[in-house]
């Protein structure tokens, strides 16, 4: 157990659908960060959150939306869905001792996401 | 902005054997890390090995090693003894520090290592 829990760890729901991906931080990290794997490929970074604030955006569909709540909990929302959001999305943590370095990454064990 | 390559979808090895990833990133900033990330079949994303590329010394850990070449902007995984359990995708990443970046990563496209027995 890597310390950071995603929820569902698997959801398959129709096109046109909306779902939303829960993201539960390691204990005392404040920033949260969303990645896409679609199929084979590499990672996507979507968005970042610290305490609760955005603080950095990447590709991210308008159709997606992301918070992070005061218990530093986040949700990824993805709407309208299409047969390409099929993906795993990743959430991962970092604490407040990484300020802005790039590590001190923990991942969670991901969300598989299959439209039908 | 940043853009990692993995240019070897896949590579095999016969346990035991060494075997090197390659991987080429390009990047305009002075102060940035270079990760690879293993995820074996589970999907679990795991850290290998990080070099900061302000340290010239290529960083190592245990049957894991990079050269890291900066000027050539190349940071290669070369992995010793291979073991059967090393089977996974492998993903090179850069990260910059610092900035707006704000710790994000960048990945290339992984290469699917196979260590056969």
């Amino acid at each position: 157990d890597s310390g950071v829990t995603q929820t569902p760890k698997h959801l398959i729901t129709a096109t046109g659908q909306r779902v939303t991906l829960r993201c539960s931080p390691r204990s005392g990290d404040l920033s949260v960060y969303w990645y896409q794997q679609s199929l084979d490929q590499g990672l996507q970074f979507l968005i970042q959150y610290y305490n609760g604030e955005e603080r950095a955006k990447g590709n991210i569909l308008e159709r997606f939306s992301a918070q992070q709540f005061p218990d530093l909990h986040s949700e990824l929302n993805l709407s309208s869905l299409e047969l390409g959001d099929s993906a795993l999305y990743f959430c991962a943590s970092r604490g407040k001792s990484q300020g802005a370095s790039p590590y001190g990454y923990t991942f969670g064990s991901g969300t598989r996401l299959t439209v039908v | 902005a940043q853009t990692v390559t993995q240019s070897q979808p896949e590579m095999s090895v016969q346990e035991a054997e060494t075997v090197t990833l390659s991987c080429t990133y390009d990047t305009s900033e002075n102060n940035y890390y270079l990760f690879w990330y293993k995820q074996p079949p589970s999907r679990q994303m795991i850290l290998v090995i990080r070099q900061e590329a302000y340290k010239q010394q290529n960083a190592t850990e245990n049957r894991f090693s990079v050269n890291f070449q900066k000027a050539a902007k190349s940071f290669s995984l070369k992995i010793s003894d291979s073991q059967l359990g090393d089977t996974a995708m492998y993903f090179c990443a850069s990260g910059e520090a610092g900035g707006t970046s704000y710790g994000k990563l960048t990945f290339g496209q992984g290469t699917i290592l196979t260590v056969h027995p």
